[in-house]
């Protein structure tokens, strides 16, 4: 399997852009989750899905960000309009839960998108 | 109080020496924990989670948890330069939040010295 896949690797765009971030889970996942890391926050939680409906979004830090997922192999994470503090790497992670009371199940990341916003 | 908490280091140790990193968690009702291990420029990847109070043990690696202490810690056995990373300790809160959910510390540095 080619793991998680993450489009574009780097994205450099000015204040005030459009950046749209991509992913295509691993086949057969059915939990999808959005990350986002800088320095200072670490690796922080923006929204999960589960089977393509959004479990969770409280990480989501404004109505600047929006994330979608049309189907079981796609989702897309929206900011619009961007800002510098936006910049950091943004990283897509999938897993299989397969229930039970020990049901969670390993999360595989993608290699992650750099965002630099000037 | 942040959720989890790691000392951020650089932890150094030299080759062959245990290494031993310690997190910290405030959700008393978390119910299970993680190492991760993240290359600088590279991904976060799982190396082990644990359940239940006392030690779990895979090759040179042991987890250890109390939970009546909120503490969480992983040890390293004759650690290796290319254990060199940042590692970094996730917790899943409690129950009601789903068990997919994690919650992430913002990692130490280990370098390992040959």
């Amino acid at each position: 399997d080619a793991g998680v896949i993450q489009s574009p690797r780097h994205e450099v765009t000015e204040m005030g852009q459009e950046v749209t971030l991509r992913c295509k889970p691993i086949s057969g996942h059915d939990y999808l989750f959005w990350y986002r890391q800088t320095m200072m926050r670490g690796l922080e939680l923006l929204i999960y899905f589960n089977n393509n409906v959004p479990i969770d979004d409280s990480g989501m830090p404004e109505d600047r960000f929006s994330a979608k997922m049309p189907n079981a192999s796609f989702s897309t994470l929206k900011i619009q309009p961007s800002e510098p503090r936006d910049s950091a790497v943004y990283f897509c992670a999938s897993s299989f839960a397969r229930g039970g009371l020990s049901s969670y199940n390993e999360q595989f990341f993608g290699p992650g998108t750099r965002l630099t916003v000037l | 109080q942040k959720e989890v908490e790691q000392n951020s280091g650089p932890l150094s140790v030299p080759e062959g020496a245990i290494a031993s990193l310690n997190c910290t968690y405030s959700d008393r009702g978390s119910q299970s924990f993680f190492w991760y291990r993240q290359y600088s420029g590279k991904s976060p990847e799982l190396i082990m989670f644990i359940y239940s109070n006392g030690d779990k043990e895979d090759g040179r690696f042991t987890a250890q948890l109390n939970k009546a202490s909120q503490y969480v810690s992983l040890l390293i056995r004759d650690s290796q330069p290319s254990d060199s990373a940042t590692y970094l300790c996730a917790v899943n809160p409690a129950a009601n939040t789903g068990f997919q959910k994690l919650v992430f510390g913002t990692g130490t540095r280990l370098l390992v010295s040959p």
